[in-house]
């Protein structure tokens, strides 16, 4: 099974500030990885798929890269309703199955 | 406007049952894979079940299998999750939701969600 670890666990970053999370794969899934943001009592939100392609309505603030096994999720500048949790999911298994990452927190420093 | 109503859930004792319900509206639900998606209390997220979008092709999580079955009504545009043998550690928030594009599962990542319907198992 592919497993995805995601790094760090918390990231404390001030206000206006870029963060940078990671998403590492255990084994190849080509670009088929999206970022979901979720906040207290929500469910999450779609933010990238494809590892690169933002969802309708997303900010370009948002950014991700990568591919193979080694991703990553850019804010550029981090607004107030920025922090909340986040996870990455693979899709790219046979037989098909979503695995997604621990999450990575994301609190105001 | 994507809309998924979660309903169902609730208390249920160690070894019960319950189904799962999700009514989908907004879009054409016959031409969407679907799944279920779990999170227990203040962790992160599980994939427990997906389908194609006709019902042919089911898929199941290791942590299930054998106990739950998804299923759809594409006449009432309703996805169903009947779970059985239920243990404590099913509970969680159980959460519908839709592939962003094609019919079959697993191609493409969730583009909507519902807000979730809680299963405690509990004695």
């Amino acid at each position: 099974d592919i497993v995805m670890t995601q790094s760090p666990a918390t990231l404390s970053v001030s206000p206006g500030e870029r963060a940078t999370l990671s998403c590492r794969a255990s084994q190849t899934i080509r670009s088929n990885l999206a970022w979901y943001q979720q906040k207290p009592g929500q469910a999450p939100r779609l933010l990238i798929y494809g590892a690169s392609t933002r969802a309708t309505g997303i900010p370009a603030r948002f950014s991700g890269s990568g591919s193979g096994t080694e991703f990553t999720l850019t804010i550029s500048s981090l607004q107030s309703e920025d922090f909340a949790v986040y996870y990455c999911q693979q899709y790219n298994n046979w037989p098909p199955k979503y695995t997604f990452g621990q999450g990575t927190k994301l609190e105001i420093k | 406007e994507v809309q998924l109503l979660e309903s169902g859930g609730g208390l249920v004792q160690p070894g019960g049952s319950l189904r799962l319900s999700c009514a989908a509206s907004g879009f054409t639900f016959s031409t969407y894979a679907m799944s279920w998606v779990r999170q227990a209390p203040g962790t992160g997220l599980e994939w427990v079940s997906g389908i194609s979008s006709s019902g042919d092709s089911t898929y199941n999580a290791d942590s299930v299998k054998g106990r739950f079955t998804i299923s759809r009504d594409n006449s009432k545009n309703t996805l169903y999750l009947q779970m059985n043998s239920l243990r404590v550690e099913d509970t969680a928030i159980y959460y519908c939701a839709k592939d962003i594009r094609g019919a079959r599962f697993g191609e493409f990542p969730i583009d909507y969600w519902g807000q979730g319907t809680l299963v405690t198992v509990s004695s």
